[in-house]
């Protein structure tokens, strides 16, 4: 069955410190890789996404994703957070060739001062 | 410009009533989506459509079901609702071409809490 692993549930750390937010998936075809971000009380919002090309992805407020294929991973990372970016944080992927999206658990990033 | 939206935003039922949950989306996109949110669950996904006049079952469709009579609006139906329907529903959109596969990039609503007591 396909799915996707978020390794945390929660991860705390002090603003301008540097996170990662790891994420694994299980699949024997291509992939499409996103992340998104939700605020509290609020929808999903796109953070970046992996479609094809360049393994390293950027995306909005300074967040960047490696897409690693043999150990199926797409791992989230920022140089330096802040306190506006505490929010929880979903992985998800869509098989090529398919109509669904498929999201792990979420990952809850607290940025302390 | 109002994407994809959801209503109601609140709502409150009694065990065995029913109730539908609406999504309309401005963007001409052809794929539709309804998820469900549980705390640590991440978003399982009831129902998708990629079309008008298709729908088909996602991983948690018992207990609800979908229509798409137009592109715009796929409304979310739940009949004889159950504590265990208790969560916050989203609904998505994708652009694609209809009957082709998507990229899976999704935009959202904001999202329905509904509580079932």
């Amino acid at each position: 069955a396909q799915s996707v692993t978020q390794l945390d549930s929660q991860v705390p750390v002090f603003e301008e410190a540097p996170v990662e937010l790891r994420c694994n998936y299980s699949s024997s075809v291509s992939v499409y890789l996103f992340w998104y971000v939700q605020y509290p009380n609020q929808g999903l919002q796109l953070l970046l996404k992996y479609l094809s090309g360049s393994t390293l992805v950027k995306g909005i407020n300074g967040f960047e994703a490696e897409f690693n294929k043999s150990q199926t991973s797409f791992h989230l990372r920022k140089p330096s957070v802040h306190i506006s970016d505490t929010a929880e944080y979903f992985c998800a992927v869509s098989y090529t060739g398919g109509f669904k999206t498929i999201f792990g658990a979420g990952t809850r990033l607290f940025v302390k001062a | 410009n109002a994407g994809v939206t959801q209503t109601p935003k609140f709502r409150i039922l009694k065990i065995g009533q029913s109730m539908t949950l609406q999504c309309t989306q401005d963007m001409n996109h052809n794929y539709m989506y309804w998820y469900r949110q549980d705390p640590g669950m991440g978003l399982k996904l009831i129902y998708y459509s990629v079309g008008a006049g298709i729908t088909d079952k996602g991983e948690v469709p018992n207990g609800y079901n979908v229509s798409r009579s137009t592109t715009e609006d796929f409304p979310l139906r739940l009949e004889l609702a159950a504590p265990s329907q208790t969560s916050v529903y989203f609904c998505a959109s994708s652009p694609g071409t209809s009957g082709r596969a998507s990229t899976g990039e999704l935009f959202f609503g904001e999202g329905s809490r509904l509580t079932v007591l």
